[in-house]
């Protein structure tokens, strides 16, 4: 059972436009969500978050949305760069658990042409 | 280099042999994390450290693994009598004690494990 979902395994985006990776969440109880970048042969870097009261967080050119009553979140990437190309993980967790056991989504594989 | 270190980066194995993986977390870190990742998907949790009591495990940790985290520092994980199926990427990560809104892990660059 799927709890963090990423439908698309891949994406390909120009140069300049406007990168925008999905993902769906089934557990109610979630209230923090995170997003991380992974390059070949590195382990996963952090890249933004947001908490379950808001609804947008931006920090330069990326941007995640959250719809709470769709359990869906996205994230903007604007402008597209080419060091932009790697997986993005969409992680999430319940923050009244100690542990904070994060449970991460399949991941994306973007591709940013030049 | 002061992030999260993990040894060794890669390990082949024949199946029913033990290996053990360590991992050296930031040092000011008090929370030490193992993921599990196979192709195609997501890390998967195993285990969690505070400091050296080690708070939660995941079903996935089957009898044969075991993680250590002796002096609240470095961290090991063991897996006896390996299997194909344990073949994976073995992600160690740390983090401050803080509060869950920000949840940030540093992750490092994984243990890759072979198990022929």
């Amino acid at each position: 059972d799927q709890q963090v979902k990423q439908n698309s395994p891949s994406l390909s985006v120009q140069e300049g436009r406007i990168s925008i990776l999905n993902c769906d969440y089934t557990n109610s109880m979630f209230d923090y969500f995170l997003w991380y970048k992974k390059y070949p042969a590195e382990g996963p870097t952090f890249l933004i978050s947001i908490s379950s009261i808001k609804d947008k967080n931006e920090d330069g050119r990326f941007t995640v949305f959250l719809n709470k009553s769709a359990k869906h979140l996205s994230l903007h990437i604007v402008p597209s760069q080419p060091g932009d190309s790697a997986v993005y993980f969409c992680a999430a967790t319940e923050s009244r658990n100690y542990g904070q056991n994060f449970v991460f989504g399949p991941g994306t594989r973007l591709s940013v042409l030049p | 280099d002061t992030g999260v270190s993990q040894d060794p980066r890669h390990k082949i194995t024949k199946r029913g042999q033990n290996v053990t993986f360590r991992c050296d977390p930031i040092s000011e870190h008090n929370r030490l994390y193992w993921y599990r990742q196979t192709l195609g998907q997501g890390p998967e949790f195993l285990t969690y450290f505070q400091n050296e009591a080690q708070l939660e495990k995941s079903r996935l940790l089957s009898d044969r693994f075991s993680a250590e985290r002796p002096k609240g520092s470095f961290s090991t994980l063991e897996i006896q009598r390996t299997e194909q199926g344990d073949s994976a990427m073995y992600l160690c990560a740390s983090s401050l004690s803080r509060p869950a809104n920000t949840g940030e892990l540093f992750f490092g660059e994984g243990s890759r494990l072979t198990v022929l």
